[in-house]
């Protein structure tokens, strides 16, 4: 079935360092890929729908200069949290859907989680 | 406003027992998807069904879109199900890459 991995698994980092996260799809391609972030005991929250070859489409209350979104090819999209800071802590989902249509199926990462000390 | 209420929240259970996981939502989607989630993270899509019922091994997913309502069943409860399961819907924005919107979870445990 299909695939799509992320790295890194983990990452700790100090305060204003930025991390960059990336998310693959290993046996298909994506023209679309989607970044999630969830908090301890909370939901998935969607943060931006990453679009190859064009800009990222950012939910509401997301900064796009902080949580930069690059969608070079048809199998990677790069998340870089720039300017890291605690409250940016946390568990950093992508997915990928196979289709394209509105009843694709989805595929998930396996998730970073980002540790800012 | 597009809310996904799951119920319940934690569900504890015998091994072997027959488990049900609702999941209700309040206008029109496209898909529905029901999610698995284990302790470190990773998360697998276990079904997207947009009407009707889908059955893999021991999982059951039904939908009913009338009712906004879909539930997860698994039957012979086993230890290694234990996880949070996750119900979410693209809601019909018109769009061919209408986003999901997620539920909160429901955290099962299965005891030997």
């Amino acid at each position: 079935g299909a695939v799509v991995s992320q790295h890194p698994s983990w990452v700790i980092c100090k305060s204003g360092t930025s991390v960059k996260i990336e998310c693959r799809s290993l046996d298909f391609q994506a023209t679309t890929m989607f970044w999630y972030r969830q908090f301890p005991k909370q939901s998935l929250m969607l943060m931006a729908t990453s679009n190859e070859g064009s800009k990222a489409t950012y939910e509401q209350g997301v900064e796009k200069d902080k949580f930069l979104i690059n969608h070079a090819s048809l199998t990677l999209s790069t998340l870089t949290v720039t300017s890291a800071h605690p409250e940016d802590s946390s568990f950093y989902i992508c997915s990928a859907p196979l289709g394209g249509g509105n009843t694709d199926t989805q595929y998930f990462g396996p998730g970073t989680r980002l540790t800012v000390l | 406003k597009n809310e996904v209420e799951q119920s319940p929240q934690n569900l504890t259970a015998q091994e072997g027992e027959f488990i049900t996981i609702n999941c209700s939502y309040s206008v029109g989607i496209s898909a529905l998807h029901w999610l698995q989630q284990h302790p470190g993270g990773g998360i697998v899509s276990l079904f997207m069904l947009s009407s009707g019922k889908k059955k893999h091994g021991r999982l059951i997913a039904t939908i009913n879109i009338q009712e906004k309502h879909s539930s997860l069943h698994i039957t012979a409860s086993h230890p290694r199900d234990s996880a949070v399961y996750i119900c979410a819907v693209r809601y019909n924005y018109g769009g061919s890459q209408g986003n999901l919107i997620f539920g909160k979870g429901t955290k099962l445990s299965v005891k030997p």
